[in-house]
């Protein structure tokens, strides 16, 4: 079956710092890659995606490119800002079994300190 | 547009109990999937419904239900509630057809605490 396994957090920054969050996965097909964004008290938001590999998906500085070779889709910002704090998720679906679910890692926190 | 919403925001029932949460997709979305998320299993997909049927379903017993009404609006019930069925509900909408890119749109979620 499908799996995604992220790093653990929490993940401590100051602002400014360059972020990664490790995100790999497993699937029988080829799935299409997100990355969520979950704010205290809040449902999900999608951050950026990319559908096939080599892909960048990016969005308001966040960035990372699905590689098939190695099962991952990293997430990426050059410089954090406080405001990114927040719970990261990525996660894959399998247009090809036709259908739309989403099977989610375990989700990364970020804190970033002024 | 309106994105997805979701009501009630806050719910508190008893063990026991039965409850009805309702998800409005965004206009013209013609699916609707429910997902549960806790701190212990993170987020877990509970069911989709596409034109008013189900067309796939998570591992869940079946005290969890669910149905979508021809303006795509859905609800979910939960019957005799267990403490293990307080989390975060999370409905998310995407426009369901054949050419759909699958992003997926989420509300803000219900949150059910079961006491």
């Amino acid at each position: 079956g499908n799996s995604v396994t992220q790093m653990e957090g929490p993940v401590t920054l100051s602002e400014e710092a360059f972020l990664t969050i490790n995100c790999t996965y497993t699937a029988t097909g080829y799935p299409s890659l997100f990355w969520y964004v979950q704010y205290p008290g809040e449902g999900l938001q999608l951050l950026l995606k990319a559908t096939k590999a080599d892909d960048k998906g990016s969005n308001k500085g966040f960035e990372a490119t699905y590689r098939k070779e190695t099962t991952s889709f990293h997430l990426e910002k050059g410089s954090v800002q406080v405001s990114d704090s927040a719970v990261y998720f990525c996660a894959l679906s399998d247009p090809g079994s036709g259908y739309s679910t989403l099977t989610f890692g375990k989700g990364t926190m970020l804190l970033v300190s002024p | 547009k309106a994105g997805v919403t979701q009501t009630p925001r806050y719910l508190i029932k008893t063990r026991g109990q039965q409850v009805t949460l309702s998800c409005s997709p965004i206009s013209g979305h013609r699916s609707v999937s429910w997902y549960q998320q806790t701190p212990g299993q993170g987020l877990q997909f509970l069911f989709e419904y596409f034109s008013e049927t189900q067309r796939n379903k998570g591992n869940f017993p079946g005290r969890f239900s669910g149905r979508q009404f021809s303006n795509s609006r859905s609800e979910m019930n939960v019957s005799t509630l267990e403490l293990g069925d307080s989390a975060l509900y999370l409905c998310a909408s995407y426009p369901g057809g054949l050419a759909s890119s699958y992003e997926q749109y989420f509300g803000p979620g219900t949150r059910l605490t079961v006491t």
